[in-house]
């Protein structure tokens, strides 16, 4: 089936330095791309978004980009801090045939920050 | 931002016993709850979603008479696991959908983990 799935299930990085995590979908039909965190005992908290008519989206520390011509979809982290530590889940969301829109989530790539 | 509360945060059961699971939102009303489960290094699974006031959707081999989910209002749904038994152990979490126009984001609740003996 239909799937969104992650290249990296761990990525070690310096802190300071940038990170990068990778996300395939292979769903075109998804229009709507959002990268979670989540640490551990905890649910999932919201990091930035992105629609399909977008290819570049910038928050603070983050920036989601999105290549729908390999569906792929990747999370920048500037200068990583220790407590970026965890594990980044992409979700992508489907309309479904009765209006809702449920997430499907990537496997997840676990981030360790080394001080 | 929109808060989304789940309770217990933890229980452990003994096998056989049923379990109830409360999502809550907070500060907005939610026309739409959707229900994940996660197993421990894995990824959130929905299991079923649930729309005030009408039954709940549940996702493919999700057993619906084992969880049943009830969405009696816009700020509540529950989740309960009946005849718990020790494969459905496992960290639940609910996330609830912004009833507003052209909102999409979905907040989520801290989870619950359950573990049954």
């Amino acid at each position: 089936g239909e799937s969104v799935g992650l290249h990296l299930p761990t990525l070690s990085v310096q802190e300071g330095d940038n990170s990068i995590i990778n996300c395939a979908y292979s769903n075109s039909a998804s229009d709507y791309f959002i990268w979670y965190k989540q640490e551990s005992g905890k649910g999932p908290q919201f990091i930035i978004d992105i629609r399909s008519n977008m290819d570049k989206r910038q928050g603070q520390r983050v920036t989601v980009l999105l290549n729908k011509t390999v569906k792929h979809l990747s999370l920048q982290i500037a200068a990583t801090q220790p407590g970026d530590s965890a594990v980044y889940f992409c979700a992508e969301n489907l309309a479904l045939d009765t209006g809702r829109r449920a997430l499907t989530f990537g496997s997840g790539t676990r981030l360790q920050v080394q001080p | 931002g929109a808060v989304v509360s789940q309770h217990p945060s933890w229980v452990i059961c003994k096998s056989g016993t049923s379990v109830k699971i409360e999502c809550r939102s907070l500060d907005f009303q939610a026309t739409t709850m959707f229900w994940y489960r996660q197993f421990p290094k894995q990824s959130l699974m929905l299991m079923a979603t649930s729309n005030e006031g009408s039954k709940a959707t549940y996702e493919q081999g999700v057993e619906k008479d084992k969880f049943l989910i009830n969405h009696a209002s816009l700020t509540l749904s529950t989740l309960t696991v009946t005849s718990a038994h020790p494969e459905d152990s496992s960290f639940y979490i609910c996330s609830a959908r912004d009833g507003r126009a052209g909102r999409d984001e979905q907040f989520f609740g801290p989870g619950t983990r359950l573990t049954v003996l």
